[in-house]
């Protein structure tokens, strides 16, 4: 069975600059959880999608950052624009019931 | 306050030697899930283990094992014979069931040394 599939592994751009990541959950996760990472720092949630509908936003910074879940599988998280301060790794999780995550490889982001 | 500590930021050990893992938490919830998980510098969270707050059990996975101890709120994780294919960040994390989010420790940077 596939995991979490996040896409592209790297991306490197400019400040100022958009910025997308692309997250396939595994089949049949309903909940789906973005994780930023600083370095040297454990995740923290940005946003969690029970289906299609964002149920936790709160830490989500909205001037910037943006995200959903059409269709309730696939996701897309956006920064626009982007900061020197939003490098990082930005990781996907899926779950399929309560207490349970696993996570994608990352998306780690150099703004330069 | 919902929180999880690790108070040890790097550990270096030489191969074959045992090492702990401490991790200890802090919620009101009477309902929650533990992890731990591995961060190879690949990057990816690798899952480990998961506990619930009603199993106090021990538990032991090959030369891994984990700790749980309600009355002190931790649950430690020990490497036995450990191998240079263990350095990583290990992280500890909380699962809180009313807020249904996971929180984080800041992760313990594990090398084994050759």
């Amino acid at each position: 069975e596939a995991g979490v599939v996040q896409s592209p592994r790297y991306k490197i751009i400019e400040k100022k600059q958009p910025v997308a990541f692309w997250c396939n959950p595994i089949s049949g996760h309903n909940t789906l959880y973005w994780y930023l990472q600083n370095l040297g720092q454990g995740p923290e949630l940005l946003i969690r999608y029970e289906n299609e509908e964002a149920v936790d936003d709160s830490q989500l910074p909205k001037d910037r950052f943006s995200a959903e879940r059409l269709k309730g599988v696939d996701s897309t998280l956006k920064i626009q624009p982007a900061e020197l301060g939003d490098s990082a790794v930005y990781l996907c999780a899926s779950s399929p019931g309560t207490g349970w995550a696993f996570f994608g490889q990352g998306t780690r982001l150099t703004v330069v | 306050a919902q929180k999880v500590t690790q108070a040890q930021t790097e550990i270096s050990v030489v191969e074959k030697e045992d090492v702990t893992l401490d991790c200890v938490y802090e919620t009101r919830d009477t309902t929650y899930y533990l992890f731990w998980y591995k961060q190879p510098p690949s990057g990816e969270l690798v899952f480990l283990i998961r506990r619930n707050s009603f199993d106090e059990q021990n538990e032991i996975s090959g030369r891994y094992s984990w700790n749980f101890q309600k009355s002190t709120s931790s649950f430690n994780f020990t490497i036995t014979a450990s191998q240079v294919v263990d350095s990583a960040v290990y992280f500890c994390a909380l699962y809180m069931n009313r807020d249904d989010k996971i929180i984080f420790g800041k992760g313990t940077r594990l090398h084994i040394l050759p």
